[in-house]
């Protein structure tokens, strides 16, 4: 099933903070964040593992709540350069061992950045 | 370092024709997954290949298939095409798998018409 992702949109002004839910009904043991850009390929931000740490990344960082099967995306005083399409993907179960059904992406957070 | 190349960019087929999209992942990259990328579904999961062999799947019909070969290169198959085939096809390709980080290539854009 398709992990819900909230807001659907959001326009902030730069410099502002922002935060980008993602919900799944499925036990989790991953969540993969990307941000795809009007008509680019999506880009890796990260990934957070069951057990595993929050993960950051300069102003952007994330967190993993496995009891609640939630992930949450956090922009830190936000550039122009952050505008674009998030999206969350989720895999039930490690991916490497082989026989899984791959990320399941939410439809995506559009973040607009003004100056 | 070369990113991950797809061929071609652009195809218009006719609905009940056969295609097949091509993906050159990362040099040294062993895994590659295929994505279809609609405005209403987004972003889905169709299968992965690790050293030429398939390692996951997603939910698709069996007229999407593929191969990957020894030098990682993969190809994507879609035979019978529908009209809700029409989609833009994203090949990603990681080091160790989907597990990891993925690179995405810039996709072929697939219209049937």
């Amino acid at each position: 099933q398709q992990p819900v992702q909230s807001p659907q949109a959001v326009i902030l002004r730069e410099g502002e903070d922002a935060v980008i839910n993602c919900s799944s009904s499925k036990a989790l043991y991953s969540v993969h964040w990307y941000r795809q850009k009007h008509g680019e390929a999506p880009v890796f931000l990260m990934i957070l593992l069951k057990g595993g740490e929050q993960k950051g990344h300069e102003k952007i960082s994330a967190s993993f709540n496995e009891k609640k099967q939630q992930s949450s995306l956090y922009l830190t005083a936000s550039q122009l350069s952050y505008s674009g399409t998030y999206f969350c993907g989720t895999a039930s179960v490690s991916l490497t061992g082989g026989g899984a059904d791959g990320l399941t992406f939410g439809k995506g957070t559009h973040l607009i950045i003004q100056p | 370092k070369a990113g991950v190349t797809q061929t071609p960019r652009y195809l218009i087929k006719t609905r009940g024709q056969q295609v097949t999209l091509s993906c050159s992942p990362i040099s040294g990259h062993r895994s590659v997954s295929w994505y279809q990328q609609t405005p209403g579904q987004g972003l889905q999961f169709l299968f992965e290949y690790f050293s030429e062999t398939q390692r996951n799947k997603g939910n698709f019909p069996g007229r999407f298939s593929g191969r990957q070969f020894s030098n990682s290169r993969s190809e994507m198959n879609v035979s019978t095409l529908e009209l809700g085939d029409s989609a833009l096809y994203l090949c990603a390709s990681s080091l160790v798998g989907a597990y990891y980080e993925q690179y995405f290539g810039p996709g072929t854009r697939l219209t049937v018409t």
